[in-house]
């Protein structure tokens, strides 16, 4: 059964602060991984989404690494931002397909003071 | 474009008694899901409906019930809610195929159960 991790739970850094954020998976055989934003009392909204035969993806500030033999992946924020504030999950594929059925990770909760 | 939208946002019910959660994408996604999210447990796949027609249970359906109306719609239904079933409920929806792999995230529902 997979089961993703994230580390830390929660974090909170001053602006201006580049983060690294953790996910790590048990089973190795995964088609990709996704990194999700919810802001608090939303839904998820899709980041970043690395397939298998990636190493990384980058969209702005954010940068998401894929290590697949290891079973991780990190959610790298450069110059953190107050407007970065928020839980960001991790999740795959549930049976290593792409059918949808993700499995998520417990989230890591991001405030970046001021 | 509306995206995914759910209702109601919030409900409280108590032990035992029934109720209905609406799902409605335009997107016109073959894929949808719902999910429930816990503190400290991520997101959980309770059923999901790769297309019209067509659902099966995801990780944790025991005491739920789905119904893909048409291809807009996917509801969930609890028949006798119990205080476990406490949470918030995400509806979601994917186009199959798409090679970015994104799924769209409705809201959510804020359930309690007394």
């Amino acid at each position: 059964k997979q089961e993703v991790t994230q580390i830390p739970a929660a974090l909170s850094v001053p602006e201006g602060e580049n983060l690294v954020l953790n996910c790590s998976f048990t089973d190795s055989a995964i088609y990709n991984l996704q990194w999700f934003r919810q802001d608090p009392g939303k839904g998820l909204t899709s980041l970043l989404l690395i397939q298998s035969s990636q190493r990384e993806q980058t969209s702005g500030r954010l940068n998401a690494s894929l290590d697949k033999s290891s079973g991780r992946s990190t959610l790298y924020i450069a110059a953190s931002q107050p407007g970065d504030s928020a839980t960001y999950l991790c999740a795959v594929p549930r049976g290593g397909t792409s059918y949808g059925k993700l499995t998520f990770g417990q989230g890591t909760i991001l405030t970046v003071h001021p | 474009n509306a995206g995914v939208t759910q209702t109601p946002k919030f409900q409280v019910l108590k032990t035992g008694q029934s109720m209905t959660l609406q799902c409605a994408q335009d997107m016109n996604h073959n894929s949808m899901y719902w999910y429930r999210q816990d503190p400290g447990m991520g997101l959980r796949l309770i059923y999901y409906s790769a297309s019209e027609g067509t659902t099966d249970k995801g990780e944790v359906p025991n005491g739920y019930n789905v119904s893909r109306l048409n291809k807009r719609e996917f509801s969930l239904r609890l028949e006798s809610a119990a205080p476990s079933q406490t949470s918030v409920y995400f509806c979601a929806s994917r186009r199959t195929g798409d090679p970015t792999d994104t799924q769209y995230f409705g809201p959510g529902t804020r359930l309690t159960v007394l």
